[in-house]
């Protein structure tokens, strides 16, 4: 019943590696989304797509590569990884664009510890 | 872009006591502002939400504000509880399609005391 799922929920890892994180949804949403929350708690945009297009590309190393194999799916993957890269990070989901102003369904969060 | 600044960054109430959170931006064409509540350990969740055509919305004990001339809106808790206890971001969102993200502040740690 989970609207939207994240795997893995952690994630520890040395520095140069590469690693995946997965994001699906099952609310039939046209957009999703990809957030990096650091020990701030700061909510930092990273990515976002529309029916699996690329709409939003932040000033985030391309290290990071999301891809979105279909509406319901949206990964992450990071290359290289360093410890800055150390955070929690989210997906969320919307049923449209964010101008349309429809809420944001996120997921639980993947807790990436990089050392 | 549309910046978004949230005041205060922490804040902590005697449980019963009201809670204020506000916000500003900048952009005019934002046009839907929503609050996200997010529990220690949680995802941020939606608590409510205001549109541009509206001053007020209430919800039980959660209030939000908005003042377009000014550019800022508020988010009002009364009779607070300890589960209110988390943190508390804003974010406002332009109309225009090719936009497409909220613009999140930097959140609110709100602790109520029992």
């Amino acid at each position: 019943d989970t609207a939207v799922s994240q795997t893995p929920k952690y994630l520890v890892t040395q520095m140069g590696n590469d690693k995946s994180i997965k994001c699906e949804q099952n609310l039939g949403h046209d957009t999703m989304y990809w957030y990096k929350q650091d020990s701030k708690k700061f909510l930092k945009i990273m990515f976002s797509y529309n029916n699996k297009e690329l709409i939003i590309n932040e000033t985030v190393p391309n290290r990071f590569s999301p891809k979105s194999p279909d509406k319901a799916h949206l990964n992450l993957h990071i290359n290289s990884l360093e410890l800055g890269d150390s955070a929690v990070y989210f997906c969320a989901s919307s049923p449209g664009l964010a101008g349309g102003g429809y809420e944001q369904y996120f997921g639980p969060g993947t807790r990436l510890t990089v050392t | 872009g549309e910046n978004v600044e949230q005041h205060p960054s922490t804040l902590s109430v005697q449980e019963g006591d009201s809670a204020v959170i506000k916000c500003t931006y900048s952009d005019s064409a934002s046009n839907y502002f929503p609050w996200y509540k997010q529990e220690l350990g949680k995802r941020p969740q939606l608590i409510i939400d205001i549109r541009s055509n509206v001053g007020e919305k209430k919800d039980q004990r959660i209030a939000v504000t908005l003042n377009k001339t000014a550019k800022h809106f508020s988010l009002h808790i009364t009779e607070t509880q300890p589960e209110d206890s988390a943190v508390y971001f804003c974010a406002a969102s332009p109309v225009e399609d090719t936009g497409n993200q909220f613009y999140f502040g930097t959140g609110t740690s709100l602790t109520v005391i029992p």
